[in-house]
């Protein structure tokens, strides 16, 4: 079965710093997506970025990239010129490609302070 | 844009009472997902329907959790008789099947306090 590890429970970063966030999974399939979900407090999860593992490049989106690393397989989200907005729980997921259904496994996840 | 509605968004509820929670997912999404969150962890799978017909309820309490999504768009998921343990926070997740993307859409959850 699937797991995904999140080992930091707890990050903070400086405004306008970088920070990056760790992720690890154990998974015998070749095929499968990783995601970073951000839950902000009391508020609703949305997704951040996500990456196919066929794909080699490293998904990007503004602020948001991760470093992908296959063989590895691990999975880490770099925030760049961090903004007070993005203090949040974040949390790694892993779906399935290769079951008959869409399986989704969720991390523990890490709680993200911005300090001002 | 669309969104993943639920409600109640809050629910307060004496232990051995009977709970239910709604989802509506976006529509066209066939996949929908009900997930347990306890404060400062992540979400934990109750159970997945694929359409009307359910995937994977493998980590769903039976004896007293129930799940249906009759004609495969909104969903009911009910508790009874609720106990202390099932205090957390109930999310629904929708997502499209195939090459339709696979990213999972979530509602704001339900904050269930069983006192």
């Amino acid at each position: 079965a699937q797991t995904v590890t999140q080992s930091q429970p707890e990050m903070s970063v400086q405004e306008a710093e970088t920070v990056t966030l760790s992720c690890t999974y154990d998974t015998s399939e070749s095929d499968y997506y990783l995601f970073w979900y951000k839950q902000p407090p009391s508020r609703q999860m949305i997704l951040v970025i996500r990456q196919e593992a066929y794909k080699q490049q490293n998904a990007t989106e503004n602020r948001f990239s991760v470093n992908f690393q296959k063989a590895a397989k691990s999975f880490s989200l770099k925030i760049s010129d961090s903004q007070l907005g993005d203090a949040a729980m974040y949390f790694c997921a892993y779906r399935s490609q290769e079951t008959s259904y869409d399986k989704v496994i969720f991390g523990p996840g890490t709680s993200l302070s911005v300090i001002p | 844009e669309a969104e993943v509605a639920q409600s109640p968004r809050y629910k307060i509820t004496e232990k051995s009472q009977a709970v239910a929670f709604w989802c509506d997912p976006i529509s066209g999404h066939a996949t929908l997902y009900w997930y347990r969150q306890i404060l400062g962890q992540g979400p934990e799978l109750l159970v997945q329907f694929q359409d009307e017909s359910v995937v994977d309820d493998s980590q769903l309490p039976k004896d007293r959790f129930s799940a249906e999504r009759l004609k495969g768009v909104d969903s009911t998921l009910k508790i009874q008789p609720a106990e202390l343990g099932d205090s957390a926070m109930y999310l629904c997740a929708s997502s499209v099947t195939g090459t339709g993307g696979p990213e999972q859409y979530f509602g704001p959850g339900t904050r269930l306090t069983v006192t």
